[in-house]
């Protein structure tokens, strides 16, 4: 079983619409989790940074975690066309190696 | 907004020959990550640097690579002898003492060996 898995399959949403992402893990020693974006041909930014259970909302931006499930969503509100990226959950456990999901590709329509 | 700098941007080079990858981390962090990503693959981590020393590498992390601070702003990554499966996007990320997983990312350099 992969350590973290994500749908990779691209998501097409019209502008303005609810975009419900996850991921889900093996490795119970995670503690930290988090949503990166990545525009085409650039770095990860980091997007929101979560170490429990329960949600944390940023803006538009809603991070949920259930580590009894091994389960992690981010959640976007009244998405707009530069959400237009890929999505990639990582987490850690405690060592500072962080583990990626594939990404989910994005694309919001005007 | 203080950010993670990457040079070069791209870089081609033949096969066996040394690279160097540059990377000016935020200034006050103190943990330095080397994170690589083959195209269309996941983000996969290299290796940790921290005091001086490396902290974690994985299993890519060969004796083909090597990491360095070789002064008090820049972190390199060499690659000794590179392979046609070297290529990829490098990234270099850097987190401040304490905030455990809040790696903070540069551009990247894209890598093609020939």
């Amino acid at each position: 079983q992969k350590e973290v898995e994500q749908d990779p399959g691209p998501l097409s949403v019209p502008e303005g619409a609810i975009v419900s992402l996850n991921c889900t893990y093996s490795n119970s020693a995670f503690q930290y989790f988090m949503w990166y974006r990545q525009y085409s041909r650039k770095g990860p930014e980091l997007l929101m940074y979560t170490y429990s259970s329960g949600n944390k909302e940023d803006g538009r931006f809603t991070a949920q975690v259930d580590k009894s499930s091994k389960y992690i969503s981010l959640f976007i509100r009244d998405s707009q066309p530069s959400d237009s990226a890929t999505y990639l959950c990582a987490m850690d456990n405690g060592n500072n190696r962080l583990a990626f999901g594939k990404g989910n590709q994005v694309v919001v329509i005007p | 907004e203080p950010e993670v700098t990457q040079t070069p941007s791209h870089q081609v080079t033949q096969m066996g020959q040394e690279v160097i990858l540059r990377c000016v981390p935020i200034s006050n962090h103190l943990y330095f990550y080397w994170y690589r990503q083959i195209l269309g693959q996941k983000v996969e981590f290299l290796v940790s640097f921290y005091n001086n020393e490396i902290s974690e590498k994985s299993e890519i992390f060969d004796d083909q690579f090597s990491v360095e601070r070789p002064d008090g702003s820049n972190f390199t990554l060499k690659i000794r002898s590179t392979k046609l499966e070297d290529s990829a996007m490098y990234f270099c990320a850097s987190s401040g003492q304490g905030n455990y997983g809040e790696q903070f990312f540069g551009p990247g350099t894209r890598l093609t060996v020939l």
